[in-house]
């Protein structure tokens, strides 16, 4: 299995401009989410999905934040405008159903916003 | 109460000694207690985990002590090597779709 398939890997942007994250999850997985990894918060959850439905969103830090889930091979994070403390690393993390809270992560989405 | 408290922040051991990273959390609805470890320029991935029925789980080189009463677990490596310099997560769950909780990370540096 090719694991959790994030991109970009690299993103540098400039402040105000829309920025947009792409997940694939592990094929047969129908929970998804979303974390934003910083050194002064460490791992934060933004929002995750379960079979396509976002469940809860309360750690989406802003309305500038978005997160859709169109069907169940791909998801996306959207930064509407963006801002340099969006700066971070964004990790998609899939799991499957019946392992309970067994969690899958990508290898991130390295922002930084100037 | 969603809180998981995490120490130390870092630790540096010597090759063959037994770094101990220890957690603590408040809400008792938790029932699985999984380790993460990290890489530089990676995710983090699954290490070990434990479920409160138990005190202690065992893979490896790696053991999980599990303090139910005082709400603590911890992470010891026994016989630690270079490569497991990395940073270790806790973290936290319930039954409600795989959310966890995680705690701020440990950065371990094993010197050879």
């Amino acid at each position: 299995d090719a694991g959790v398939i994030q991109s970009p890997r690299h993103e540098v942007t400039e402040m105000g401009q829309e920025v947009t994250l792409r997940c694939k999850p592990i094929s047969g997985h129908n929970s998804l989410f979303w974390y934003r990894q910083t050194m002064m918060r460490g791992l934060e959850l933004l929002i995750y999905f379960n079979n396509n439905v976002p469940i809860d969103d309360s750690g989406m830090p802003e309305d500038r934040f978005s997160a859709k889930m169109p069907n169940a091979s791909f998801s996306t994070l959207k930064i509407q405008p963006s801002e340099p403390r969006d700066s971070a690393v964004y990790f998609c993390a899939s799991s499957p159903q019946g392992t309970r809270n067994t969690i899958y992560f990508g290898e991130g989405s390295w922002l930084t916003v100037v | 109460q969603q809180q998981v408290k995490q120490s130390p922040q870092s630790l540096i051991v010597q090759k063959g000694g037994i770094p101990i990273i220890n957690c603590a959390y408040e809400n008792t609805a938790f029932d699985y207690f999984p380790w993460y470890q990290q890489f530089p320029g990676k995710g983090p991935a699954l290490l070990i985990a434990i479920r409160p029925d138990v005190s202690e789980k065992k893979e490896g080189r790696f053991t999980i002590s599990f303090n139910k009463s005082a709400k603590q677990f911890s992470l010891h490596i026994m016989d630690s090597q270079p490569g497991d310099s990395a940073t270790y997560f806790c973290a936290a769950g319930g039954t409600s779709y795989g959310k966890l909780t995680f705690g701020q990370g440990t950065i371990l540096t094993v010197h050879p």
